[in-house]
């Protein structure tokens, strides 16, 4: 099983470059949501998408975008990368609302 | 708004010593709440939940009981042992949250098992 699967696992990048972290989900998920986890922080919601179609930003959307480019895809985007944006990055779902979420193994992003 | 509030650590103990991790939540209804962990260098992944009041969610000799009357879902561990080491975080989901459903996440508990 498979579950979600997050790419790349490491990145580094310099300074006012793009990217794009892709993840996909294969267990039939309605919701889907991108973390970013930093020391001291916890987890803080970026962007998530509760259904197919729809995307609502999190507590910490600035510099991000996201698509939710069918039922299984969820990608978050970089536009122009800082270093404020250094991090690890988690990639989640759930099958409704109230139910437990499942993980992606993190992406290790560093801005230099 | 819903939230969760979960003890400061890091907590560092000696295997075969007793764990709580204390968890208190605020939410509007009656949220699910779940235990994740995270092993060093990898994902969360869920270690138990309980979805209302009285319920008690175990696994891996973890345990832990949604109290309504107190708001809390403190984890508990008879015997830690040094896999144990890990980071634990409190989550809940109220179904109750309108257009601002989604899961809701306590800081994280930084455990340390020493042999």
């Amino acid at each position: 099983n498979a579950g979600v699967t997050q790419t790349p696992k490491f990145q580094v990048l310099k300074t006012g470059q793009s990217m794009t972290l892709q993840c996909a989900q294969d267990m039939n998920h309605n919701s889907m949501y991108w973390y970013r986890q930093d020391p001291g922080m916890g987890l803080r919601l970026i962007y998530y998408s509760a259904s197919e179609g729809t995307t609502d930003k999190g507590e910490v959307p600035n510099g991000y975008n996201v698509s939710r480019l069918n039922k299984r895809e969820f990608s978050l985007r970089l536009e122009s990368a800082a270093p404020s944006q250094t991090s690890v990055y988690f990639c989640a779902s759930t099958l409704t609302v109230n139910t437990e979420a499942f993980f992606g193994q993190g992406t290790r992003l560093t801005v230099v | 708004g819903d939230s969760v509030t979960q003890m400061e650590g890091p907590v560092t103990l000696s295997e075969e010593a007793f764990l709580t991790i204390n968890c208190t939540y605020t939410a509007t209804g009656y949220p699910s709440l779940f235990w994740y962990v995270q092993y060093p260098g990898e994902g969360l992944q869920l270690l138990l939940k309980a979805t209302k009041a009285d319920d008690k969610g175990s696994n891996k000799g973890f345990e832990a009981t949604y109290r309504k009357e107190t708001t809390s879902f403190h984890l508990e561990k008879g015997s830690v042992q040094v896999s144990d080491s890990a980071v634990y975080f409190c989550a809940l989901s109220d179904p109750y949250a309108g257009n601002n459903r989604k899961l809701i996440w306590g800081l994280g508990t930084s455990l340390a098992v020493n042999p």
